[in-house]
């Protein structure tokens, strides 16, 4: 079966340094998403991305974080300036279309010191 | 806003007990509702989902769901639980003219053997 892949699966980083975060989503997928999980908390939805660019995003996605999808297969979530409280599990998730479920990869744990 | 409830945030079960995790979305339209689960070091993994139809919906694992519309509830059943159960289990919710998952806090079961 298909898998959406991440890499790396851990990522430390000290405080105030730029992270990329990378995803291969399932192949005919059209709808790519981020999502963080802070330890012992909730998935928290960051962005979604359609048609090479933002459909919706979160509060928590300000400025310090941006995607990508740079080459049609890759799928990638920059903070640029990291900060403690971004220290948390980053899944990636696609969908093929409107009526199909998310597919989630592994996840990057980011630990930002 | 929309948002998804579980009041259940830890549950401790015996092998064969049965199960039902609590989950509540508060929006009034039309909604895609679904329970992922998370085995310990591991992704979110799809459970079962309701798009339409039938509001008992089947999934793996014995796994069954049952969407009551007029209590805005959407409760994961399983007839006997097993100790391969021990998982987080996730509701989440997508609302009509959007492409977000709303997802709920999560609830913790652990099966003892």
């Amino acid at each position: 079966e298909p898998e959406v892949t991440q890499t790396p699966s851990h990522q430390v980083t000290q405080m105030g340094q730029e992270v990329i975060l990378r995803c291969v989503p399932i192949s005919n997928h059209l709808y790519f998403y981020w999502y963080r999980q802070i330890l012992g908390q909730k998935v928290e939805f960051l962005v979604s991305f359609y048609n090479n660019e933002i459909s919706e995003k979160s509060e928590i996605f300000d400025d310090q974080f941006s995607v990508e999808r740079p080459d049609g297969s890759n799928f990638t979530l920059k903070i640029r300036s990291t900060k403690l409280e971004d220290s948390a599990m980053y899944f990636c998730a696609s969908m093929g279309g409107g009526n199909s479920p998310l597919h989630f990869g592994n996840g990057t744990r980011l630990t930002v010191t | 806003a929309q948002s998804v409830s579980q009041h259940n945030h830890h549950v401790i079960l015996s092998e064969a007990a049965s199960l039902e995790l609590g989950c509540n979305y508060s929006y009034g339209g039309t909604v895609n509702l679904f329970w992922y689960v998370q085995y310990p070091g591991q992704h979110l993994q799809l459970l079962l989902k309701y798009f339409s139809g039938d509001p008992l919906v089947k999934g793996i694992k014995g796994f069954e769901a049952e969407f009551i519309k007029s209590k805005f509830s959407f409760n994961l059943r399983k007839p006997s639980v097993q100790w391969s159960d021990t998982a987080e289990y996730f509701c989440a919710v997508k609302t009509s003219g959007t492409y977000k998952y709303i997802f709920g806090t999560g609830t913790r079961l652990k099966v003892l053997a």
